[in-house]
């Protein structure tokens, strides 16, 4: 069965960064496009960034254009999120999701990951 | 950027009622991408709809979508008490941005 298992969450001070990571199984990872999306305390969803197949396309929400750099590894079915000169409104969960194959919607979550960005 | 607003905010029923909630998008959603999640507290979303009205795999006949253009709707025909929970719709036509709704909580009455 289809699985994302997200890490790399914490505790980080304003300008700090951080690295999330997302271990697929399940499925032949190398297929598919897949996204991270945030949802802060008490909020609703935000889509962060997608990433292609092969790496070669790669898109950003503008709240983190500069500062957050979406890649993956698919030797290793994995994918990650570089977060850099991190605010305190990055503070959420951060999901990994695989994007379905008839469209950029999300088809599999993991469970998440909190980042909190606080000094 | 395509804006989603979905009504109503809260909405009360018991459970065997049927609950309709609404997205409306601010311009045309493109070839009808828009989806529908579920979300249960402390739980990753889950996919119910994807392409205005087709089912994601393992989804109870119970929820259907429909719409076209600007106006979407996720129709649950009977509720079941795990049905309550929150409600997102996304649109994913308007690249390279996905935007979601600001969510509907389905509660019991």
């Amino acid at each position: 069965q289809v699985q994302l298992v997200e890490s790399g969450g914490g505790l980080v001070k304003p300008g700090g960064s951080l690295r999330l990571s997302c271990a697929a199984s399940g499925f032949t990872f190398s297929d598919y496009y897949m996204s991270w999306i945030r949802q802060a305390p008490g909020k609703g969803l935000e889509w962060v960034s997608y990433i292609s197949s092969s790496g070669s396309t790669i898109y950003y929400a503008d709240s983190v254009k500069g500062r957050f750099t979406i890649s993956r590894d698919n030797a290793k079915n994995s994918l990650y999120l570089q977060m850099n000169s991190l605010r305190a409104e990055d503070t959420a969960v951060y999901y990994c999701a695989r994007d379905g194959q008839s469209g950029w919607y999300q088809d599999y979550w993991g469970q998440g990951t909190l980042v909190t960005v606080s000094s | 950027e395509i804006v989603l607003t979905q009504s109503p905010g809260t909405l009360s029923l018991s459970p065997g009622e049927r609950a309709t909630l609404s997205c409306r998008a601010s311009q045309s959603v493109s070839s009808s991408y828009l989806a529908w999640y579920q979300q249960k507290p402390g739980q990753a979303p889950r996919l119910l709809i994807y392409g205005a009205s087709s089912r994601a795999t393992g989804i109870p006949d119970r929820f259907s979508g429909s719409g076209s253009g600007t106006d979407f709707t996720l129709t649950i025909s009977r509720l079941e008490p795990e049905d309550f929970a929150v409600y997102y719709c996304q649109q994913y036509g308007s690249s390279p941005r996905a935007t979601f709704g600001q969510g509907t909580r389905l509660e019991i009455k």
